[in-house]
């Protein structure tokens, strides 16, 4: 499976905006790259997904660089309710008994008043 | 709807004791995970099943770990006899499919601590 680096925190002050990396350079041509955060004593949800544009939601932006080597989740107003472990993973586009959804350790967001 | 649904959120229990988990996916999703999550290792997928059926179960720790899902809207997690070890967050999710685009849905978790 292709595997994905992120650091391991990070820190940010309210209302500004964050930009959490992610690194997948084995990346194959058909994965998509999605992120999930898991929010304190909850179970992870998921935030945004994409497979070479760049995609915006409500919740918020994913960047995909050029050679899908890398991307960058993008919360353009950090609030202190967006702290949380964020995690990027790469899914193959297509299904099937190998396609499973596996987590790594992702990247734990601290949001400053 | 509801989302996915867990029960018990905590459990507590003595070791040697068995531990049943229960989850119930959001109705249509044809496609129901079982994971685990403790400091130690993260997140980690222990099974998940297609239409009912276990298509993966590599993930199982050991013989005392079972899972059944007898239709399409239950699934359990049996732990016999459970031990301290087995201390962890057990999560469910679900989804429609597993192509690279869907997404999974996740229960809130049972806490389970075994003394």
């Amino acid at each position: 499976d292709a595997k994905t680096t992120q650091p391991n925190s990070m820190e940010s002050n309210e209302e500004e905006p964050v930009h959490l990396p992610c690194n997948h350079s084995t990346i194959s041509g058909t994965d998509y790259i999605h992120w999930y955060r898991q929010l304190p004593s909850q179970g992870p949800e998921y935030v945004i997904h994409g497979l070479t544009s760049n995609v915006n939601n409500r919740m918020a932006s994913l960047a995909i660089a050029e050679d899908r080597k890398s991307s960058t989740l993008i919360l353009h107003r950090a609030t202190l309710r967006d702290a949380a472990v964020y995690y990027c993973i790469l899914r193959a586009r297509v299904g099937g008994a190998t396609n499973k959804l596996i987590f790594g350790t992702g990247t734990l967001l601290a949001v400053q008043p | 709807d509801a989302g996915v649904i867990q029960s018990p959120r905590h459990e507590v229990t003595e070791m040697g004791q068995e531990v049943t988990l229960r989850c119930k996916p959001i109705s249509g999703h044809d496609y129901l995970f079982w994971y685990r999550q403790t400091m130690m290792r993260g997140l980690e997928l222990l099974i998940y099943f297609n239409n009912n059926v276990p298509i993966d179960d590599s993930g199982m720790p050991e013989d005392r770990f079972s899972a059944k899902m007898p239709n399409a809207s239950f699934s359990t997690l049996k732990i016999q006899p459970s031990e301290p070890r087995d201390s962890a967050v057990y999560f469910c999710a679900s989804s429609l499919s597993t192509a690279g685009c869907e997404k999974l849905f996740f229960g809130s978790g049972t806490q389970l601590s075994v003394l």
